[in-house]
């Protein structure tokens, strides 16, 4: 199984401010790679997937980088809505695996 | 507008047995997969399984952890999905999404609302 590796696993942060997550595949996934953010009582919605590609509706504050392994989400400009818990995880082969999780607070 | 509403949660003592129910509507389901993914509280994402279309088959895949302990299943002409849950232990307690993935993708794009599973004597 591919194992997704987030970090940091929390972080704090103010409004206005701009936010990187990385996540780290223990094998290449070529651009297999989706983010997700979840609310608490929440499912959780996707936002970017094939690594940079912001789903329908996505803020453009959103940006996703990275190749083979090592991946990066960034929010810049974080609003009020977006503190949450955020997922990476590969679509590259079953059994999809998703990363830890990283919960962005509000500092 | 796609939606997916899962059932079938509750109480069940270890050991137990219990089938969710993924009803679907909004999309032609006969033709997508559907996946099933848990959460525990205060815990991470887990995918459990998934099951292709008639045209792949009706192929499922399983993750580890649920291999042999699960089964999951459709009938097209209801629009549904189940996710049989069998010998169950209190670690298996969470909430249950169904999910449609973005076609011909394991993105998983659709999540349902969750169902609750409690294991516990």
């Amino acid at each position: 199984d591919i194992q997704m590796t987030q970090s940091p696993s929390s972080v704090s942060a103010s409004i206005g401010d701009r936010v990187t997550i990385t996540c780290r595949a223990n094998q290449g996934i070529s651009n297999s790679l989706a983010w997700f953010q979840q609310k608490e009582g929440r499912a959780p919605k996707l936002l970017i997937y094939a690594v940079s590609t912001l789903q329908s509706g996505v803020p453009s504050r959103f940006s996703g980088s990275g190749s083979g392994t090592d991946f990066i989400l960034t929010i810049s400009r974080l609003q009020p809505e977006d503190f949450a818990t955020y997922y990476c995880q590969q679509a590259y082969s079953v059994p999809i695996t998703f990363g830890q999780g990283t919960r962005l607070d509000i500092k | 507008e796609v939606q997916l509403v899962e059932s079938g949660g509750g109480l069940v003592q270890p050991g137990g047995s219990l089938k969710l129910s993924c009803a679907a509507s909004g999309f032609t389901f006969s033709g997508s997969a559907l996946h099933w993914v848990r959460q525990a509280s205060g815990k991470g994402l887990e995918w459990l399984g998934r099951i292709t279309s008639q045209v792949h088959n009706y192929d499922t895949a399983y993750a580890a952890s649920m291999k042999g302990r699960s089964t999951i299943s459709r009938d097209d002409s209801k629009d549904t999905a189940y996710l049989q849950l069998d010998s169950l232990k209190t670690e298996d307690t969470a909430v249950y999404y169904c999910v449609r993935p973005i076609d011909g993708t394991t993105l998983l794009d659709y999540w349902g609302q969750g169902t609750r599973v409690t294991v516990s004597s």
